[in-house]
């Protein structure tokens, strides 16, 4: 069955240095999401890929936060400098979107990261 | 503004039924859904409502208003694996998905 890979699994780091998550959608999703899941709330939408183009990064905080799908396919998500408020799970996610809306998201095991 | 709403707690007993409400307040609105997230583990897709109604699948069941912006999930025969959280999420259009807080649903026995 066709999954979403992420990595790492886990991720502990210091303030001030940079992280790195890589995502894998499932082969043919146009549509690529990264969330941010803070223990005991929701996924939040950082940011939503449509084929490598950028649709929604309006709560990517920016000055830190880089995302990436230069080919459509897979995708980085980069924090530089992390900070403490940083350490959460890192969801990514794919859909196919093609009933006119996003569809069913297909989430990835995560990235937990860990800010000390 | 983007708002949904859901009881951050229930505790229910092993057998029994219980509903986890969701209300919602969006900018847009295609259709509903409802996740399924055990701890530390990626949410799972349940079901997915556009249309008034109930909808049914095995032991659960999803409902929405449109003109009421609420829903719920219904839970039947609880079991002890179903103790997870439950995300209620909104399409509000473009291709985006809000998710509520969820609702930890502990299963007791």
């Amino acid at each position: 069955e066709a999954e979403v890979a992420q990595s790492p699994r886990y991720k502990i780091t210091e303030k001030s240095q940079a992280v790195a998550f890589w995502c894998d959608p499932i082969s043919g999703h146009a549509t690529l999401y990264w969330y941010r899941q803070i223990l005991g709330q929701g996924p939040e939408l950082l940011v939503q890929f449509q084929d490598e183009s950028v649709v929604d990064d309006s709560q990517l905080p920016k000055d830190r936060f880089s995302a990436e799908r230069l080919k459509g396919v897979d995708s980085t998500l980069k924090i530089q400098p992390a900070e403490l408020g940083d350490s959460a799970m890192y969801l990514c996610a794919s859909s196919s979107g093609t009933s006119g809306g996003p569809g069913e998201l297909f989430f990835g095991e995560g990235s937990r990261l860990t800010v000390l | 503004g983007q708002n949904i709403d859901q009881p951050t707690e229930m505790t229910a007993t092993e057998g029994a039924i219980v509903q986890i409400n969701c209300t919602y307040q969006t900018s847009g609105f295609n259709g509903l859904f409802w996740y399924q997230q055990h701890a530390g583990e990626a949410p799972t897709f349940l079901s997915y409502n556009v249309l008034d109604g109930l909808e049914e699948k095995g032991r659960f069941s999803s409902f929405l208003s449109r003109s009421k912006g609420y829903s719920y999930l219904l839970l039947k025969e609880l079991q002890m694996k179903d103790s997870a959280s439950y995300l209620c999420a909104v399409d509000t259009g473009g291709f985006k998905t809000i998710f509520g807080a969820g609702t930890r649903l502990f299963v007791k026995a």
